[in-house]
């Protein structure tokens, strides 16, 4: 099925650990973004790639680092991990056409828990 | 800076009964407006969107939001809700024309419908 498609979908981390969340989509999308949902506080924005090339920070990109490996793959990278970092991920894509921005359609989402 | 509130954070209803989520942003420009829903376990889905035009927009799964642009408000109802419609519903805007195509998501209004 065409879409953003997520691996892993669970993973359990100790503190101090490393990790990366890949991220492809194959909808020929130029943005890509990562999210991540905490009970409470909607969906929080830690980085973007709006074009291949780019990326920039979100609201919550502390802690973490990302790749845009090229127009298909965007990358999270947990460098030391921390407990509050426990949290589901979402990577999600999006065009433009025009001045419009085009819904924004979304991966199953990475659980991933820090002791 | 923009922002979405939403301020019904927890819902409960009866199968059958009519439903109206609140959805108020804050932004001094042109906007498009979203909502997504999350069934359990699952990614973030489009409802509706909003871009320009009538002002109440029709989705899938019998929704219709609401833009009432002096109230800065796009309100999802639906008639008559079921069972399945158990989920979480998010709200979110984007500035019209936004370089950065960023959404804005709102906390969420967990909506629960019993039999």
């Amino acid at each position: 099925n065409a879409g953003v498609t997520q691996t892993p979908k669970f993973q359990v981390l100790k503190t101090g650990q490393s990790m990366t969340l890949q991220c492809a989509q194959d909808m020929n999308h130029n943005s890509m973004y990562w999210y991540r949902q905490d009970p409470g506080m909607g969906l929080r924005l830690i980085y973007y790639s709006a074009s291949e090339g780019t990326t920039d920070k979100g609201e919550v990109p502390n802690g973490y680092n990302v790749s845009r490996l090229n127009k298909r793959e965007f990358s999270l990278r947990l460098e030391s991990a921390a407990p509050s970092q426990t949290s589901v991920y979402f990577c999600a894509s999006s065009e433009r056409t025009g001045y419009s921005n085009q819904p924004q359609h979304f991966g199953d989402g990475t659980r991933l828990s820090i002791l | 800076a923009q922002s979405v509130s939403q301020h019904n954070h927890h819902v409960i209803l009866s199968e059958a009964a009519s439903l109206e989520l609140g959805c108020n942003y804050s932004y001094g420009g042109t906007v498009n407006l979203f909502w997504y829903v999350q069934y359990p376990g699952q990614h973030l889905q489009l409802l509706l969107k909003y871009f320009s035009g009538d002002p109440l927009v029709k989705g899938i799964k019998g929704f219709e939001a609401e833009f009432i642009k002096s109230k800065f408000s796009f309100n999802l109802r639906k008639p008559s809700v079921q069972w399945s419609d158990t989920a979480e519903y998010f709200c979110a805007v984007i500035a019209y024309g936004g370089a950065t195509n960023k959404l804005i998501f709102g906390t969420g209004t967990l909506l629960a419908v019993q039999p």
